[in-house]
């Protein structure tokens, strides 16, 4: 089992705002990161640190961090951000290890 | 443009070691600030965490895995290597290298992120 707890699935209409969760104990210590991951590809990093975004990816991708929750929020979801998600931060043992959330899938309506 | 490809046999044998190696292009693997890492995604399931080397060898892994794993290095190749040991069927999966981040801020404070992916290699372990 993950120590990082995502939603398996979520929705959202196409132009709303969406907001996926990931919480952890771990998550009060250190910042989680995001991954976008579509059929058949690679994940893509799209949320490190407090709030940042790699080049490329659209300021409508966001973060968030308040006590043991992390959230990943998309303001104007677009048909081409239905993916699978996943966060990721170091576990709660103190050590350098890294846990990935179980996921979530977004569907876009 | 930094590049990550993943290469190895797409099938092994239970009870074998699997074998799968890295190789770095359009940059050097032994950049500060970065640290290389395994990551695996069985299919139709998540993302974990296998283990990340620095360039100088140091090595961190899951301690799940820790036991059966190891991760090696050679700066002279530009690539880094994977071993996992007394494969079962468990084991099945897509297999990623990626580029393992640490920026620094604040007093002791670090933020560690895998910010450049491989494509991946299935590898099966079946008889």
């Amino acid at each position: 089992s993950s120590e990082l707890t995502q939603d398996p699935a979520v929705s959202v209409a196409l132009g709303q705002t969406v907001r996926i969760t990931c919480q952890g104990d771990s998550l009060r210590s250190y910042y989680a990161s995001w991954y976008q991951q579509k059929p058949g590809q690679a994940p893509v990093l799209v949320i490190y640190g407090k709030n940042n975004r790699p080049s490329g990816i659209p300021d409508r991708f966001s973060g968030s961090s308040s006590g043991n929750t992390a959230s990943l929020t998309i303001t104007g979801a677009q048909a081409e951000d239905e993916a699978d998600y996943y966060c990721n931060s170091r576990d709660s043992s103190g050590n350098l290890n890294w846990v990935f959330g179980g996921g979530t899938k977004l569907t876009v309506l | 443009q930094l590049q990550l490809q993943e290469s190895g046999p797409g099938l092994v044998k239970p009870s074998e070691t699997l074998s799968l190696t890295c190789t770095v292009s359009g940059g050097s693997i032994s950049s500060s600030s970065y640290y290389w890492g395994w990551i695996r995604q069985p299919p139709g399931k998540g993302l974990e965490w296998i283990g990340s080397i620095y360039y100088s060898g140091s090595t961190y892994y899951n301690p799940s895995l820790k036991s059966r794993v190891t991760i090696s290095v050679d700066t002279s190749k530009n690539q880094f290597s994977l071993k996992l040991s007394s494969v079962t069927a468990a084991d099945t999966a897509v297999y990623y290298c990626a580029r393992h981040r640490v920026t620094i801020f604040g007093v002791a404070h670090s933020n560690w992120y895998f910010d450049l992916w491989g494509r991946g290699t299935l590898v099966t372990v079946s008889s």
